[in-house]
């Protein structure tokens, strides 16, 4: 069986301040993990993945995540806001040897200050 | 990768109507998710359609309420029938597709928003 807890449903953030948005994962493999990024009135885009290969993933637009498999966590982070950066974030989990089919956290929405 | 083109964009519907949503992808692939995403919520995965097969559906959904089709590789529709207000959502069509390297990722199309009257 695979979750993910996305820890906090809202993020605020001042243009120019660095971001953290937390995400928890639980896998029975080893798993597969991205972020996604749900603009208003979009769809979804991939910023980053993790595949097992490096643990400190770099992704578009600045963005990068950090798997750690002790703390089961891949938390997205970008040392510098930009306010078209607003947005709702997702986690996933994918279990390459289970079931296929991801699941998605709840998302957190990043809103970003002047 | 793999570009997918969704229509209708949005639309408002009457109560116990059905609307169909189409899907299409700009190559082939084996696999094409339904999801939905009700307001404020996160992603729950409807059905997955394979070609040439029966969709398969998630605990919760059921064919008579969301018929799909997939009549060939590229292409495949959702149909939300005898609507309610409680099916007011967005609708995102999915396909599985390789990424960079040997990997492959889920794309998205931009989701079709849904308002029941």
């Amino acid at each position: 069986a695979q979750s993910v807890t996305q820890l906090d449903s809202h993020v605020s953030v001042s243009e120019g301040t660095p971001v953290l948005l937390r995400c928890n994962y639980s896998s029975s493999y080893s798993p597969s993990l991205f972020w996604y990024v749900q603009h208003p009135n979009k769809g979804l885009q991939l910023l980053l993945k993790y595949t097992s290969a490096a643990t400190l993933v770099k992704g578009i637009n600045g963005f990068e995540a950090e798997f750690k498999k002790s703390e089961t966590s891949f938390h997205l982070t970008k040392p510098s806001a930009h306010m078209s950066d607003a947005a709702e974030y997702f986690c996933v989990v994918s279990d390459p040897g289970g079931s296929y089919i991801p699941t998605f956290g709840r998302g957190t929405s990043l809103i970003v200050h002047p | 990768s793999a570009v997918i083109s969704q229509k209708p964009s949005r639309d408002i519907c009457q109560r116990g109507t059905s609307l169909t949503i189409q899907c299409q992808v700009d190559s082939q692939v084996t696999m094409m998710f339904w999801y939905r995403q009700q307001p404020g919520q996160s992603l729950t995965l409807i059905a997955t359609a394979n070609q040439g097969s029966e969709a398969t559906y998630e605990s919760g959904f059921v064919i008579d309420k969301f018929p799909i089709s997939r009549p060939n590789l590229t292409f495949s529709t959702l149909t939300v029938s005898n609507m309610s207000p409680e099916d007011s959502s967005i609708y995102l069509c999915s396909v599985e597709a390789p990424g960079q390297g040997f990997q492959n990722i889920q794309y998205f199309g931009a989701g079709t928003r849904l308002s029941v009257l």
